[in-house]
């Protein structure tokens, strides 16, 4: 079994600030981990992925996340952001070996003028 | 345009009638899935086709069908809806199991 715990549910920052979402999981098997952001009345995309090799993965829109393996986290990061970047992120997990995916319950990321 | 389609966007029903939702990608990916999102509980997955005539249950199948006779198609069979079955159900599908998922723009189900 699996899960994903993302640590904070609403994370309010200034725009220009830096901001760290944070994610944690838990797996008896090895897992490949994403983050997927949703912007209000719309479905999921993608912003990153690891799947392995360099633990520091950058995603678009400026983001980047860096797993942690001893400490099965996968925490994701901007050093500015901006007010576009208002909306839902959401950590995720696949095993690698089989399809199963687990989701996060999301961290709503509010950027205030 | 590559694109994950669901229908209906929108539904209001009764309970205990049955109900299909229906999700086509146009991508040639191998896996495709649903899930279901509610306040405060992210997305949930109810079942993955890791292939054609492949299914698995993922963490709340319990009140759905899904079968994939063809590639593109996954549809989402509701045989007796409950009102606990209200929520906003996302189809996606990869080209592979580990790759990026791509979502469809939802469908919100309301259960009376």
């Amino acid at each position: 079994a699996q899960s994903v715990t993302q640590l904070d549910s609403q994370v309010p920052v200034f725009e220009e600030a830096p901001v760290e979402l944070r994610c944690n999981y838990s797996s008896s098997v090895s897992v490949y981990l994403f983050w997927y952001v949703q912007y209000p009345n719309q479905g999921l995309q993608l912003l990153l992925k690891y799947l392995s090799g360099s633990t520091l993965v950058k995603g678009i829109n400026g983001f980047e996340a860096e797993f942690n393996k001893s400490q099965t986290s996968f925490h994701l990061r901007k050093p500015s952001v901006h007010i576009s970047d208002t909306a839902e992120y959401f950590c995720a997990v696949t095993t690698t070996n089989a399809g199963k995916s687990t989701f996060g319950d999301g961290t709503t990321l509010t950027v205030k003028p | 345009e590559a694109q994950v389609t669901q229908n209906p966007r929108y539904l209001i029903t009764v309970t205990g009638k049955k109900l299909t939702v229906t999700c086509s990608q146009n991508m040639n990916h191998e896996y495709m899935s649903w899930y279901r999102q509610d306040p405060g509980l992210g997305l949930r997955q109810i079942y993955y086709s890791m292939n054609v005539e492949v299914t698995d249950k993922g963490d709340v199948p319990e009140g759905y069908k899904v079968s994939r006779k063809e590639k593109r198609n996954f549809p989402l069979i509701l045989e007796s809806p409950s009102p606990n079955q209200t929520s906003l159900y996302f189809c996606a599908s990869s080209l592979r199991w580990r790759e990026t998922q791509y979502f469809g723009p939802g469908t919100r189900l309301l259960v009376l």
